[in-house]
């Protein structure tokens, strides 16, 4: 099946450093989302992109829509000990109910203290 | 406000036994997903209902059914457990252009 391009795969950094990840996919997306994981839970939505340029910021965390619309990246800035966990990229075409996100392979981020 | 609930938490079969997954959400939302994560392959959609009374095939439907019981239940069942099911199971919740809301898994091996 479909799957969006994540790298890096896993990131290790210590705490205050700068993270940056990105998805790449063939498809072109409408939306695009990002969603952290922490062990043990669910996928828990960060920030969602619906405009091809769109630059978003949450917090420490910034996303972007790239202008192809099959690309996103996600910055965090000044990583803290709490940013560990699985960051996931999921895209979505638009088309109602029955639109399905496809999510990328995951980032595993590790922040030392 | 108790989001997404699925139960249970935990399971251990053995190849052959039938197993039903039970999720509920108290959003009023009208779609409802399950989803299987494997380490490596991010998640891949099982079923989906995009609204009370219908149900559809998402990626990787081999295996398992789904009941759409109300607008609040969506149940996933495995009739006859198998090694390769052995994953993590998150159903998922939404209204129409809105992100999904997970719950928080059930974590299933199979023997």
């Amino acid at each position: 099946g479909q799957q969006l391009n994540q790298s890096p795969q896993s990131m290790f950094i210590q705490e205050g450093e700068d993270v940056s990840m990105n998805c790449t996919s063939s498809s072109i997306f409408n939306t695009w989302l990002w969603y952290k994981q922490d062990p043990g839970e669910g996928p828990v939505l960060l920030i969602a992109l619906y405009k091809a340029g769109e630059l978003t910021s949450n917090g420490r965390l910034t996303a972007q829509f790239g202008t192809t619309r099959k690309d996103s990246f996600l910055n965090i800035s000044a990583s803290i000990p709490s940013d560990v966990g699985i960051y996931f990229c999921a895209g979505q075409l638009r088309g109602g109910a029955t639109n399905k996100l496809i999510f990328g392979t995951g980032t595993l981020l590790a922040v030392q203290p | 406000n108790a989001g997404v609930t699925q139960t249970p938490k935990f399971q251990v079969l053995k190849t052959g036994q039938s197993m039903t997954l039970q999720c509920a959400q108290d959003m009023n939302h009208n779609s409802m997903y399950w989803y299987r994560q494997d380490p490596g392959m991010g998640l891949r959609l099982i079923y989906y209902s995009a609204s009370e009374g219908t149900t559809d095939k998402g990626e990787v439907p081999n295996g398992y059914n789904v009941s759409r019981l109300n607008k609040r239940e969506f149940s996933l069942r495995l009739e006859s457990a198998a090694p390769s099911q052995t994953s993590v199971y998150f159903c998922a919740s939404r209204d129409n252009n809105s992100p999904l809301h997970f719950g928080n898994g059930t974590r299933l091996t199979v023997t």
